[in-house]
Order: C-alpha cells, then structure tokens, then sequence
C-alpha cells in the first residue's frame, strides 16, 4: 500500500513554455501534499506545502506565480511551471501524506529539463 | 530557521567495516527520518523515529534518536556493495503531518 505516483516521470521543455506536473496518491487519501525541488547533488528542498481544497503555503523564496499547485481532490496534486527557464530545470519530487499521520510517502520524482 | 546537518557528507569505505553517520538539528523535533537514495531515483523509506531513545534495525542499518541531543545516528555493520547511496535524515517540526526539511546527505560509497 501507500503507493504514489507522478506525471511525467521526464519532460524537457523550451524556454519559456509551461509544465504541468501530476502527483497521484494511488491507494490512499492524501490530505496533504508537499513538493519538493532537488537540484543535482544537492538535497530536497521543500517548496511549498498543498492541502486538499485550499492554497497552498509556499516556503520562502519559492514564487507562488511561477510555481502554480492545485489540490483538487484527496488523491491528485499538481504543480505547473509557468514560463519555465533553464535554472528550473531540476527534480521534482512529492510527498503524501494521509490524514493525522506522521507518514509520508514520496513518489518517483519527475526530472525536468528546460533547453 | 530549523537546520539539520549530516557528517559525513561523503564517505568511502571497504566492505565489512562499521561506520556511523550523524544527523544534528537544530530545533525541538519528536520526529526524525532516514531515507536512501539511489543514483536519478527518489526516496525510499529506511526509518521514521518518534519518541527519544527510539532505535529501529533493518539488516545491517540500526538508527537511534536522542531528543535531547538532538541528534540521529544511522549504523552501519558489515558494509556490503549495495548499500551503496546516499542518505539522507529529515526532520518534521510540525503537530501533524509536515513538509520535512532535510540535511544535505551523506554520499557513501562501499567499495570491495
């Protein structure tokens, strides 16, 4: 159980264009996701915190116009890069999480390159 | 700002030998994670410690908590090759559910 999974699991896009990334929680109700950034060698770094029908809470120097989450239901988040640059390029990662549980399960990550 | 800080970064040893990496955080924390990641691979799951004095094993890995330290250790006995990766501790500071901040990770690398 506690399966996640994400939508690409790859993309490269052109400079400039948008990206939609999908994070499923496959077996499970997810009432809150989180993304996460992880640049080569480096570790994860949160990004912002997604709740099921309501904003998402980025963290600090994450711009909340160029990194766009939707939370519509208990088992799909999504996380699109408007007018992507190549410094996005990078891994993606989520996180879900049930409901009043210390648990979370990441999914496969979605590497994105931006040429 | 809640800081977590792995030792070593980078670690290299022979197969068969015992080493120890140490995870320090910064702030109040009853929750401490282990994770390993393999090369263009997320996480997987090693470890999730909840209270001091917590120690959990999975073959050759044991992890222990202490709260008031701050700090979580990850053992490692009798390296073998494919526990090659790296690991990563992350820390969740929140009541419920939290996004985790982690440490930098500890590249370690089991030779023959």
């Amino acid at each position: 159980g506690a399966v996640v999974s994400q939508h690409p699991s790859w993309v490269i896009c052109k400079s400039g264009t948008s990206v939609k990334i999908e994070c499923r929680s496959l077996d499970f109700q997810a009432t809150t996701m989180f993304w996460y950034r992880q640049f080569p060698k480096q570790s994860l770094m949160l990004m912002a915190t997604s709740n099921e029908g309501s904003k998402a809470t980025y963290e600090q120097g994450v711009e909340k116009d160029k990194f766009l989450i939707n939370h519509a239901s208990l088992t799909l988040s999504t996380l699109t890069v408007t007018s992507a640059h190549p410094e996005d390029s990078s891994f993606y990662i989520c996180s879900a999480s049930p409901g009043n549980s210390y648990e979370q399960y990441f999914g496969p990550g979605t590497r994105l390159t931006v040429t | 700002e809640l800081k977590v800080e792995q030792n070593p970064l980078f670690l290299s040893m022979q197969e068969g030998k015992n080493y120890t990496i140490y995870c320090n955080y910064s702030t109040t924390s009853d929750r401490l994670y282990w994770y390993r990641q393999d090369p263009g691979k997320s996480l997987e799951s090693l470890f999730v410690l909840l209270s001091n004095g917590a120690v959990k094993q999975e073959g050759r890995l044991m992890a222990s908590l202490d709260t008031k330290a701050r700090l979580s250790t990850l053992h490692i006995t009798a390296a073998v090759h494919d526990l090659s990766a790296t690991y990563f501790c992350a820390v969740d500071i929140g009541g419920g559910a939290d996004g985790l901040t982690f440490g930098k990770g500890t590249h370690l690398i089991i030779q023959p």
